[in-house]
Parts: structure tokens; sequence; C-alpha cells
């Protein structure tokens, strides 16, 4: 009912790069996507949220949600090694609760 | 500011001793949560609370106990009958209102075994 599958696996890429990042979900009663992003040691900080599909942009950062496919992604533009996390997606299924993906972790190389 | 906080940051737990981890809100969020966070395994929840008085079981709760007796505190025990505590524990708090939803987290309590 709330299976949120995200590929928890290390993507390391080279500053400047794009980093693509993205869920999928098997529930279509899932309303809203959320990315958070978690800095090493520390709790994790709401990043996007989004709630149809299409594409939500906020400076370096694209949410994008596909609600027919059920895939949604985020999209890091001119990577910084600051931007090096893991970035978890969440989706809210109702009842206060949020399903959450495993988690994937980032690194930019300077 | 308002804010979550755990504390403490760092915890250490002997075999067969009950700790309790602290957590306090200042957001006058009604909804509370605990997860638990290990290493590939994402966020597994252990508790929440909708509202004072009343909370429920998430996905691992056996050898966990909460409280919620004020709106702005819930506290996690890790009692004795939970095998493997050594993790990362998250706790957060949400509205959902107003076109704002999420979780709002605290910076986490590492808890070790020793």
């Amino acid at each position: 009912q709330k299976e949120v599958e995200q590929d928890p696996g290390p993507l390391s890429v080279p500053e400047g790069a794009i980093v693509s990042l993205n869920c999928t979900y098997s529930n279509s009663a899932f309303q809203y996507f959320m990315w958070y992003r978690q800095y090493s040691r520390k709790g994790p900080e709401l990043l996007m949220y989004t709630y149809s599909s299409g594409n939500k942009e906020d400076g370096r950062f694209t949410a994008q949600v596909d609600k027919s496919s059920k895939y949604i992604s985020l999209f890091i533009r001119d990577s910084q090694p600051s931007d090096s996390a893991t970035y978890l997606c969440a989706m809210y299924y109702g009842n206060n609760r949020l399903a959450f993906g495993k988690g994937n972790q980032v690194v930019v190389i300077p | 500011d308002g804010g979550i906080t755990q504390s403490p940051k760092y915890l250490f737990r002997k075999e067969g001793q009950n700790v309790t981890l602290s957590c306090e809100q200042n957001l006058n969020h009604d909804a509370m949560y605990w997860y638990r966070q290990d290493p590939g395994q994402g966020l597994r929840l252990i508790y929440y609370s909708q509202i004072v008085n009343d909370f429920q079981k998430g996905d691992i709760a056996e050898g966990y106990s909460v409280s919620r007796e004020k709106k702005e505190s819930f506290p996690l025990t890790v009692t004795s009958a939970q095998k493997n505590p050594t993790a990362f524990y998250l706790c957060a708090s949400s509205i959902w209102e107003g076109g704002n939803y999420g979780y709002t987290f605290g910076s986490g309590t590492r808890l070790t075994v020793v």
C-alpha cells in the first residue's frame, strides 16, 4: 500500500554535472510528493514539495512528477560539493503519514 | 526559532538497560513520529502520535515504548527487549494544513550498545 522504490546505490558526479534521482511507486493514492536532503549525522530537511504532475523549479533544483507512470524525479543542475548528501523521496498517503524511499547517497567531486 | 530538539546527540547503552530519548518541539504541531535509520534500510517508523495521550505502533514497535502527555513532547524508550538497538533515531513532527505539508525532523540521536 505504501511501497516506494528508490535505488539506494551511491552516485558520484564531478562538480558542475547534472544529478538525476528518481523514485517509483505503486499506490495511486499517493497525493503529495517530496524530496528531503540529509547531510551526514543530521536529520532530513525538506527540499522540494510538489502535488501535481509536471515540473517545479527552485534555483538549481527541479522536481518532476509523472502520476500516469507513477514516477518522480529530482534534478540538480550545476552540482556543487555542498550538494553531497543523501536524498530521500517521500509520498503522502493520508492520515498524516509519509512513505519514504530508502535514499540515494550523492557525492559531488570537486 | 521554532524547531525540534532531540537529546542527547549520542547515547551509549549497556546490555539490559532501558534508555529514553528526548524529543521536544515548539512548532505547535499535533502529530509526532519516531523513526529508526540504519544504513541501506532507509527510515523505519517506530511509533507515531496524532494527538496528546494517543499513539500508534509503526512498523517496528517491538522493544520500544512512547508516551505523549504533552503536545510538545514525545519521548522514546528503548527497552532491553530491543535486541539490536544500535541505530540513528530521528524524531519528526508534522502539520497538514494551509498548503503546508511534510515533516520537520530533529537532528537525531545516535544510540550505541556497549
